[in-house]
């Protein structure tokens, strides 16, 4: 079946708007998380939802960031007033359930000039 | 909070040479799960340890679990150009959300043919 799916892959914008990232997971999957990855870092967390809810958000690094799951499978990631240190691979992973393997989408790559 | 360190930051070896990258935490971890991420791709998972002292072995990759479950290692048999990637650690740690997998920075490895 498809993998997670990521839309946009690339996403340019300028610093202080708004962006929206999308996530589509691996279908029946009830856990969704949002990653972020710096070059020559590993990916850092941000939020895991559990169905509907987010179930742990610790990881996002302030309230200019905030996701999204209303249906339990599509995944919204929203980032307002954006700044340059937000640039950065944002990922998406699934899982079938909450300490299984997690199966990562390709990224979207956001870029604040 | 928790922290997930692992070396070596980088690794060049000469195809048919063995590999080892070590991973500790800063605290005891529920499980650990090992992501290889080939340049520009995303983590894909290779596998997740949950025992004291456990051993799995996949070919000719070999992964490790300590007995106090703080560290674990992952080590390569002979090489090949296809292991070229980076290795990422994760761990969950006892008594956070079981949602929250923290990665290490990872372990690049380059192979020469």
């Amino acid at each position: 079946g498809a993998g997670v799916s990521q839309t946009p892959s690339n996403k340019v914008t300028e610093k202080g708007k708004y962006v929206e990232l999308r996530c589509d997971p691996i279908s029946g999957h009830t856990a969704l998380y949002w990653y972020r990855q710096s070059l020559g870092q590993g990916p850092e967390f941000l939020i895991y939802f559990q169905g509907t809810g987010a179930a742990d958000d610790s990881g996002l690094p302030n309230d200019r960031f905030f996701a999204v799951r209303p249906e339990g499978s599509v995944s919204t990631l929203k980032i307002q007033r954006t700044e340059r240190g937000d640039s950065a691979v944002y990922l998406c992973a699934s899982s079938q359930q909450h300490t299984g393997s997690q199966y990562f989408g390709p990224g979207t790559r956001l870029t604040v000039l | 909070g928790q922290q997930v360190m692992q070396i070596p930051q980088y690794q060049h070896v000469q195809e048919g040479e063995d590999f080892t990258t070590y991973c500790n935490s800063s605290t005891t971890l529920s499980n650990i799960q090992w992501y290889k991420q080939r340049p520009g791709g995303h983590p894909v998972f290779l596998i997740q340890l949950v025992k004291s002292g456990e051993v799995k072995k996949q070919k000719r990759l070999t992964f490790q679990f300590g007995e106090a479950k703080k560290n674990s290692s992952l080590h390569i048999t002979a090489t090949q150009t296809t292991d070229v990637g980076t290795y990422f650690c994760a761990g969950r740690s006892y008594g956070g959300s079981q949602g929250n997998l923290i990665f290490g920075k990872g372990t690049k490895l380059s192979v020469k043919p």
